[in-house]
């Protein structure tokens, strides 16, 4: 059991690239999420999906887009990176929604650089 | 809009003895769940503990406490015979009742553990 995993752990674009960030889980989670870490700030949600074939905008979603094709993976796809875009990227999966209490689970992190 | 505020960017604590981190958060809410991570330098997030508005009972889980006061909204984190282990970055978390989404995070409290 793996749990929540993240594929690549670091990455290094230069302005306008485009890449792909995996993420899957293990888990048999119905939600996943995609969150953004930057120096001084805490994870911000940048989008979320609550079942296989859907996606939600979070926070901060401009720059994003993300499909949920199969239940167990969710992908984060940046089309034109910019610096701003610097960032550690944290995945995340629950089991349910509300009310009941669904711990989310995370990945260890991938450290994105934008020169 | 719910926010957290951790207003301790830095803690520092010998081993052994206790150190409480502080966290406050604004709602206008009257259920929700708030949370305590732990970031070590791995990256990892780490569920530490939860407390559910509903409960008045302060959540403890070992060495890990909590000082829930809903009227303040305040949720401080005291860490007894803190260990080596315990140095991380730690965020405190607000979760809505009914938005599963909404996992706000404060900026965090780095803490430093000395022997």
């Amino acid at each position: 059991n793996a749990g929540v995993t993240q594929t690549p752990k670091f990455r290094v674009l230069k302005t306008g690239q485009s890449m792909t960030l995996l993420c899957a889980q293990d888990m048999n989670h119905e939600y996943m999420y995609w969150y953004r870490q930057d120096p001084g700030m805490g994870l911000r949600l940048i989008h979320y999906s609550v079942g296989e074939g859907t996606t939600a905008k979070g926070e901060v979603p401009d720059g994003y887009n993300v499909s949920r094709l199969k239940k167990q993976n969710f992908l984060l796809g940046l089309e034109s990176a910019a610096p701003s875009q610097t960032s550690v990227y944290f995945c995340a999966s629950s089991t349910q929604g509300t009310p009941s209490f669904d711990e989310q689970y995370f990945g260890p992190g991938t450290r994105l650089t934008v020169t | 809009a719910q926010t957290v505020t951790q207003s301790q960017p830095e803690m520092s604590v010998q081993e052994a003895e206790t150190v409480t981190l502080s966290c406050t958060y604004d709602t206008s809410e009257s259920d929700y769940y708030l949370f305590w991570y732990k970031q070590p330098p791995s990256r990892q997030m780490i569920l530490v503990i939860r407390q559910e508005a509903y409960k008045q009972q302060n959540a403890t889980e070992n060495r890990f406490s909590v000082n829930f006061q809903k009227a303040a909204k305040s949720f401080s984190l005291k860490i007894s015979d803190s260990q080596l282990g315990d140095a991380a970055m730690y965020f405190c978390a607000y979760r809505p009742y009914y938005n599963t989404d909404k996992l706000i995070f404060g900026t965090g409290t780095r803490l430093q553990v000395f022997p």
